[in-house]
C-alpha cells in the first residue's frame, strides 16, 4: 500500500465551478500536508501548508484535513481556466520532518 | 532574486553515459532533495541532504549520485548504471526541521538516445 494515495484524474470541469481534489494516507504519524500546484513542464509551487485538522482557507482555495479519517482535501471555488495543472498532495511524517511523501498528482482541466 | 535554479532545462545522453544535473540555491536553505517525477507515479526522492558533506539515500538512489560540497549546491549524476534514466528530474531545498514547505526548481528534462 502506498503512503500516501491520490487519484490521478483527469479531471475535466467548466469554467466556475467547484472543483473537489482528494488524498488519502495511511500513516497517523503523517505531521504536515501541503498541496502543491505544477504547470506542465514546471516545477512544482506550494499552495497551501497545514498541520492541523480543520479548514484553511487562501482566496479562492480551501485546504481540509480530517486525521481521524486520514484524508486531506483542497477545494477551488470559481474555477478558472488558469488553474488547469496538475495539483500534487505532500505530507510530512512527524519520523522525519525533513522528507516530503507525494501523492501521485490529480492533473485538472477547466474549460471555458 | 531568491531561488533554485536548475540546468540545463533539457539535456539528451547516450546510453552508458554518465551526466551530471546542476542544482543551485540562495535561499540560504540547510536542506536539499532531488526528486524524480514520470508520468502517473508523482515525485520520488533519489537523494537528499541536510547539511554540508553530508547526504542520505532516498526511495530509488540506485543508479544516482550526488556531492554537497557546498551549501548552495547538490549536483546530481545520472550513472550509466541507471537503467531507464529518461524522466523529468527536479531538485528543491528548505529549512532543516519543523516540517517547513520545500521550493522546487524548474527542471531538467532528461532523454537518453
Amino acid at each position: 500500500q502506498k503512503e500516501v494515495e491520490q487519484d490521478p484524474g483527469p479531471l475535466s470541469v467548466p469554467e466556475g465551478a467547484i472543483v473537489s481534489l482528494n488524498c488519502t494516507y495511511s500513516n497517523s504519524a503523517f505531521q504536515y500536508f501541503m498541496w502543491y500546484r505544477q504547470y506542465s513542464r514546471k516545477g512544482p509551487e506550494l499552495l497551501m501548508y497545514t498541520y492541523s485538522s480543520g479548514n484553511k482557507e487562501d482566496g479562492r482555495f480551501t485546504a481540509q484535513v480530517d486525521k481521524s479519517s486520514k484524508y486531506i482535501s483542497l477545494f477551488i471555488r470559481d474555477s478558472q481556466p488558469s488553474d488547469s495543472a496538475t495539483y500534487l498532495c505532500a505530507i510530512i511524517p512527524s519520523y522525519n520532518t525533513d522528507k516530503l511523501i507525494f501523492g501521485t498528482g490529480t492533473r485538472l482541466q477547466v474549460f471555458p | 532574486d531568491g531561488g533554485i535554479t536548475q540546468s540545463p532545462k533539457y539535456l539528451f545522453r547516450k546510453e552508458g553515459q554518465n551526466v551530471t544535473l546542476s542544482c543551485e540555491q540562495n535561499l540560504n536553505h540547510d536542506a536539499m532533495y532531488w526528486y524524480r517525477q514520470d508520468p502517473g507515479q508523482g515525485l520520488r526522492l533519489i537523494y537528499y541532504s541536510q547539511i554540508v558533506n553530508d547526504f542520505q539515500k532516498g526511495d530509488i538512489a540506485e543508479g544516482y549520485s550526488v556531492s554537497r560540497e557546498k551549501k548552495e549546491s547538490f549536483p546530481l549524476t545520472v550513472t550509466s548504471a541507471q537503467k531507464n534514466p529518461t524522466a523529468f528530474y527536479l531538485c528543491a531545498s528548505s529549512m532543516v526541521g519543523g516540517g517547513t514547505e520545500a521550493f522546487f526548481g524548474q527542471g531538467t528534462r532528461l532523454t537518453v538516445v
